[in-house]
């Protein structure tokens, strides 16, 4: 059974500092990672997504993926209060043919 | 960008009455569509997987008779939960991906559906 495990919160950072949401997967073979970024009431909207081991920079963000140890984990920098949301992490086993499987999400707030 | 449109935002009805919600990628053509669920203070769990001119895939637990999908073109997807009791109130929304590999999932901005 596919599990994406995510610590729930509330992760609370004080802004201007570097926020770190972490993700475990339980399937080796999954091969796409995703954080999608979720205001209370909306729909998810995409952050990051890796496929290679190693750091993917956007922006702010950071995305880290180990295959070796199933981890995924965002950096958020400089963190903004317009940052405090639910942090999904979500799995797809194929690459894109499959949907996603989420973790329950972090909840995270920017102290001002 | 990669724009899904979803419609419509809220419906409230009766239960018994079939609700019908579409879900359109506006500015890409997509092979594959998924239909999600939310329960409140719960994770999107994945409800089917809806395939251009074919038959969708539902997941386990899934009742395929009474959320039903059909996906007639590379940019619509719709699903119609039929007969709908106040059990199947929740957050529906709709995903679709470009053709190829490592495409990420664009959300549409679901539907809020109550039964009454």
């Amino acid at each position: 059974q596919k599990e994406v495990e995510q610590n729930s919160g509330p992760l609370s950072v004080p802004e201007g500092a570097i926020a770190s949401l972490n993700c475990t997967y339980s399937d080796r073979g999954s091969q796409s990672f995703f954080w999608y970024r979720q205001y209370s009431g909306k729909s998810p909207e995409l952050i990051m997504f890796i496929y290679s081991n190693g750091d993917k920079e956007d922006g702010r963000f950071t995305a880290q993926l180990n295959k070796a140890s199933q981890y995924v984990s965002l950096l958020i920098r400089d963190s903004q209060p317009s940052d405090s949301a639910t942090y999904l992490c979500a799995v797809n086993l194929r690459g894109g043919a499959d949907g996603l499987t989420f973790g329950k999400g972090t909840h995270l707030i920017i102290q001002p | 960008g990669a724009v899904v449109s979803q419609h419509p935002s809220w419906v409230i009805c009766k239960s018994g009455t079939s609700v019908k919600i579409e879900c359109r990628s506006l500015d890409f053509q997509a092979t594959t569509m998924f239909w999600y669920r939310q329960f409140p203070k719960q994770s999107l769990m994945l409800m089917a997987t809806s395939n251009e001119g074919s038959k969708a895939t539902y997941e386990q637990g899934v009742e395929k008779d009474k959320f039903l999908i059909n996906h007639a073109s590379l940019t619509l997807s719709t699903l119609t939960v039929t007969s709908a009791h106040p059990e199947d109130s929740s957050f529906y929304i709709c995903s679709a991906t470009r053709q190829g590999r490592f495409q990420p999932q664009h959300f549409g901005d679901g539907t809020r559906l109550s039964i009454l």
